[in-house]
Parts: C-alpha cells; structure tokens; sequence
C-alpha cells in the first residue's frame, strides 16, 4: 500500500462548483497533515495546514479522519485560477522529518 | 523576502557528463531536502539535511548522486555520471526544524534533461 494515496483525476467543474478531494495515509502514527497546491511547471506552494478539528480558510475546507486515515480538502464556489495539481502531504511528528507526498488530484475549472 | 533560490533553472546536457545543481535556502531555516519529481513517480524525497548534517539519504537512487551542505546557506546536488532516466525536476526546499512539523517553502526547480 502505497503511503499517500490520491485519487488521480481529473476533477473536471464549471466555475461556482464545489468540489471535494479524498486522500488516504497509511502510516497511523503521521501526526501532520497539509495540502500543497502545484500549477502546471511551478514548484509546489503550502495550501493549506490540516488540524484534527478540522480548518477552514475563505473557500478551502480541510478536515482529518484519523480513525480512518483519511484527510479530505473542499473547494467551494471554485474559480478559474483553482485549476491546479493538490497534493496531500503527510509526514510523522518528528522535528526537520521530510514529507511524504501523495501524487497529487488534478483539477481543472472551466467557465 | 527572498524565497529558496536554485540553479540552474534548466539545464541539458549528454548522459555520463556531471551535473550540478545549487540551492540557497531561506535565511533562518535549518533543514533542507531534495526531492525529484516525475510524472511516473510523483515528488520523491532524495536526502534532507538539518543544520548542515545529512540526516536520511535513503531516497538517493544511486552512488552516482551526491549531495553536500558545506554552510548553512548552501547545498549542491550532484550527479555523476549521468543518465537519460534521470531527466527530471529537482526541487529543494527548506524549513524551520524547531519542533514539531513546518511548512516547506520550495524552490523554482532544475529542469533536467539528459539526453
């Protein structure tokens, strides 16, 4: 089994759709969540921090299922410049231990 | 403030010649990685070092690469000789290692490609 699983895609949606992403981790003792956004030829940026109460941050939901070693990412009301690779991102909570990183869910928003 | 800088941006250049790239982290941050990503296999992690030490290089391929962090601002992957399949993007990132887990801020990336 593979660390970080993610659904693949493409996510194809009309611009104001909401849309979700599931990603899945096998290691149970990962203590930090996170997902990074990628556009096509760029390096990957820090979208966003997952915390076990789940966060929210303007349109971008993030929430954590440890029982079920799931992390989930929704987009509302999506924009044009959403369209982009998310990658879940996982790692133990163990101080400069590098991230684990899923291959990312492509998404790509058309009007 | 200046993010993680590398060089070069792209680069090109015939299987068995040596090839190195540079990175210069964030000023402050004390852990630095490689990675590698491919459409195969996504972002890899190649080797992380926290301040200046190379902690785990599990994820070099091979002996034919090797990575050095000489000062805190500094570190250099290199490839010897190298090889087609290792036409890739390079990243280096780094972050604070001040307990628990921080956010990595990325580099532009080296695009290589050997030919």
């Amino acid at each position: 089994r593979k660390e970080v699983e993610q659904d693949p895609g493409p996510f194809n949606v009309p611009e104001g759709a909401t849309v979700a992403f599931n990603c899945t981790y096998s290691n149970s003792a990962s203590q930090s969540f996170f997902w990074y956004r990628q556009d096509c030829r760029k390096e990957p940026k820090l979208l966003m921090s997952v915390y076990s109460s789940g966060n929210e941050d303007g349109r971008f939901t993030a929430q954590l299922n440890r029982a079920s070693q799931y992390i989930s990412l929704l987009i509302r009301d999506s924009k044009l410049s959403d369209s982009a690779t998310y990658l879940c991102v996982v790692t133990p909570n163990q101080a400069g231990t590098a991230l684990i990183f899923g291959k990312g869910t492509t998404l790509s928003v058309s009007s | 403030d200046a993010g993680v800088i590398q060089s070069p941006r792209h680069e090109v250049t015939e299987m068995g010649q040596e090839v190195t790239l540079r990175c210069k982290p964030i000023s402050g941050h004390n852990s630095l990685f490689w990675y590698r990503q491919t459409m195969m296999r996504g972002l890899e992690l190649l080797i992380y070092f926290n301040n200046n030490v190379p902690i785990d290089d599990s994820g070099m391929p091979e002996d034919r690469f090797s990575a050095k962090m000489p000062n805190a601002s500094f570190s250099t992957l290199k490839i010897q000789p190298s090889e087609p399949r290792d036409s890739a993007v390079y990243f280096c990132a780094s972050s604070h290692n001040r307990g628990g887990n921080q956010p990595q801020h990325f580099g532009d990336g080296t695009r290589l490609s050997i030919l």
